[in-house]
């Protein structure tokens, strides 16, 4: 079955320091995969999302890279923001079987 | 409507107690979702509809979990006899037809529910 791995949180960063949020995945097929993100009291929302392998998604100052040969899509930020705090969930949807596969979430603490 | 709603916002409930929970998922999508986020837990998948085809329950943890979608649109998630394990968010998302494989899927902002 599906399933979604990434780095255990909390991961807590000085304002400008540079991001990385590792996830890998299993799939069968051929997913489209995703981050969203989660702010504090406010629903999940899409960041972004890569549907081919070497797609690069981008939002907010983010990117992921569509890895298939290393069945990973790791989030990066270059330089942090204190408005970055928040939970940060990978995710895939594989083709043809539409149920999204969440992986547990990392909670990223940003301090000034 | 704009997005997807979710009703009640917060649900305080005595144990043994039923809830319903509902979702208006946003107009013209036809796959619609129920995860539950516990404390300190990832997303957990409870239940998938796909316009017509017979929803995908593999999720419900228990058979005091149901739910239903009526007319493609609403769907009500029922709690049977709640106990204090089933106090979470309980996160409704709808799609866009599964053709699309990289659709965004999109989140109401959940229903709190507590069991005391």
């Amino acid at each position: 079955g599906n399933s979604v791995t990434q780095m255990e949180g909390p991961v807590t960063l000085s304002e400008e320091a540079f991001l990385t949020i590792n996830c890998t995945y299993t799939a069968t097929g051929y997913p489209s995969l995703f981050w969203y993100v989660q702010y504090p009291g406010e629903g999940l929302q899409l960041l972004l999302k890569a549907t081919k392998a070497d797609d690069k998604g981008s939002n907010k100052g983010f990117e992921a890279t569509y890895r298939k040969e290393t069945t990973s899509f790791h989030l990066e930020k270059g330089s942090v923001q204190v408005s970055d705090s928040a939970v940060y969930f990978c995710a895939l949807k594989s083709g043809g079987y539409q149920k999204v596969t969440f992986g547990t979430g990392t909670k990223l603490q940003v301090i000034p | 409507g704009a997005g997807v709603s979710q009703s009640p916002s917060n649900k305080v409930t005595e144990k043994g107690k039923d809830v319903e929970l509902r979702c208006d998922p946003i107009s013209g999508h036809t796959a619609l979702y129920w995860y539950r986020q516990s404390l300190g837990q990832g997303l957990e998948f409870l239940i998938y509809f796909q316009g017509n085809s017979a929803p995908d329950k593999s999720g419900l943890p228990s058979d005091r979990f149901s739910a239903e979608r009526t007319g493609g649109s609403v769907s009500t998630l029922t709690i049977q006899r709640t106990q204090q394990e089933d106090s979470a968010v309980y996160l409704c998302a709808s799609s866009l037809a599964e053709a699309a494989r990289g659709d965004t899927i999109y989140f109401g902002e959940g229903s709190w529910l507590t069991v005391v």
